[in-house]
Formats: C-alpha cells, sequence, structure tokens
C-alpha cells in the first residue's frame, strides 16, 4: 500500500512548456485533489474531483487542466508554464468520513 | 466559497508551555475540520480532526475544540517539545458540494528548548 504517489519529484520546465505532474493512490479513495504551496504560504486549491469522470475548479485553476479516468490516477496538466506556476505541487486524495493523505510533492521551477 | 482565517502566523513557546492556534470558517455547511503539522521540506501529515457534530477531541497532547454557533476552532497542544516545532495548517470541507479542503494560511510554532 504506497498511499499517494505523485512523479515526478523536481522538474524544471521553460516558460510556454507544457507538462503533466502525475498523482496515484492505491485506497480506493473516491475523493482527490491537487494543491499548490508557494514559499511561506498555505496550500490553494487548484482542482479537484469527488469521482472518476468528474471534476472542478478550486481557488486557482487557471493554466491548469485535470482529467480523472479512473480512481485511482488524477494527473494535473500545465498547458503553458508560466514562471508564476513555480511551486510545490500537492496531491491529495480522501473518501468520506477520513481524512485527505497528502502525497510527497512536485518542486516545479519555470524559468 | 469558503474562506478559513488562521492566527497567530507565528508563534514561539517555550518548551513544556501550551501552545494554541484558532482559525475561524466561512461556510456553516463546512463539516469536517482537519489540522496538518507539515515540517520544512515535508507533506502536510493530518494531526486531528473533528467533525460538526462533536464539540471537542483529545489525542494525548493534542486537542482541537469546535465552536459552530461563532464558526472557530483551536488546536492546543499542552506540554509542547521541541519536536513540534513547525508549520500548522487548519482546514475545512464539507461532505457534499465542494468535498476538498480550504485550508487557513498557517501558523509557525517555534518551541524553544
Amino acid at each position: 500500500n504506497a498511499g499517494v504517489t505523485q512523479t515526478p519529484k523536481f522538474q524544471v520546465l521553460k516558460t510556454g512548456q507544457s507538462m503533466t505532474l502525475q498523482c496515484a493512490q492505491d485506497m480506493n479513495h473516491e475523493y482527490m485533489s491537487w494543491y499548490r504551496q508557494d514559499p511561506g504560504m498555505g496550500l490553494r486549491l487548484i482542482h479537484y474531483s469527488v469521482g472518476a469522470g468528474i471534476t472542478d475548479q478550486g481557488e486557482v485553476p487557471n493554466g491548469y487542466n485535470v482529467s480523472r479516468s479512473t480512481t485511482e490516477d488524477f494527473p494535473l496538466r500545465l498547458l503553458s508554464a508560466a514562471p508564476s506556476q513555480t511551486s510545490v505541487y500537492f496531491c491529495a486524495s480522501s473518501s468520506p468520513g477520513k481524512g485527505y493523505t497528502f502525497g510527497s510533492g512536485t518542486r516545479l521551477t519555470v524559468v | 466559497g469558503e474562506n478559513v482565517e488562521q492566527h497567530p502566523s507565528t508563534l514561539s513557546v517555550q518548551e513544556g508551555d501550551s501552545a494554541v492556534i484558532k482559525c475561524t470558517y466561512s461556510d456553516s455547511a463546512s463539516n469536517y475540520f482537519p489540522w496538518y503539522k507539515q515540517e520544512l521540506g515535508k507533506r502536510p501529515q493530518l494531526i486531528i480532526d473533528i467533525r460538526s457534530n462533536v464539540g471537542e477531541k483529545k489525542d494525548q497532547r493534542i486537542a482541537v475544540t469546535l465552536n459552530k454557533t461563532a464558526k472557530h476552532f483551536s488546536l492546543h497542544i499542552t506540554e509542547t517539545q521541541p519536536e513540534d516545532s513547525a508549520v500548522y495548517f487548519c482546514a475545512a470541507s464539507m461532505d457534499t458540494g465542494r468535498r476538498a479542503l480550504t485550508f487557513g494560511s498557517g501558523t509557525r510554532l517555534q518551541v524553544q528548548p
């Protein structure tokens, strides 16, 4: 039981490049969500999903896309990277009545 | 949408003292209130949580209280130890609609030996 697995752990992108941050959970959790954490700040919700095939926007969705084709996977796509997207990205999952479990994060730098 | 405010932003205590961190939330539909501890460079770790049908919950040196009427909840850490030093985040969510966490801005707790 690996919990929530995020890949890659570190990534450097050039402005304008696209990439996908991967998130997978093996706990059969219904809920999954993506957060970004900027230095010295709290976690802000980007997108979330309450089940396969269902996604919705959080507080800061611009510049990001998500899809949820399976219960296990919830990838986050950066369409055209910008320096403002330099951040640490956390994926989390949960089920009704349970707390959220976080992945170890992806540290993204856009130059 | 939900808005969670957290105070203080920094807190310094002597080892053995108690620490209290307070949060308020705006959406009366929120019914789940977890607290996370985050050490430098690590992921947030759930340390305690409470649901809206409970007023207080305790786990060893950590307790959380909830006042639904006033829409605020607090984390209490007793007999603090240097290893309690970290950033603590409160959060709120609900079991319908947006079932994702809205976080407070965090409290940096420093326990002085």
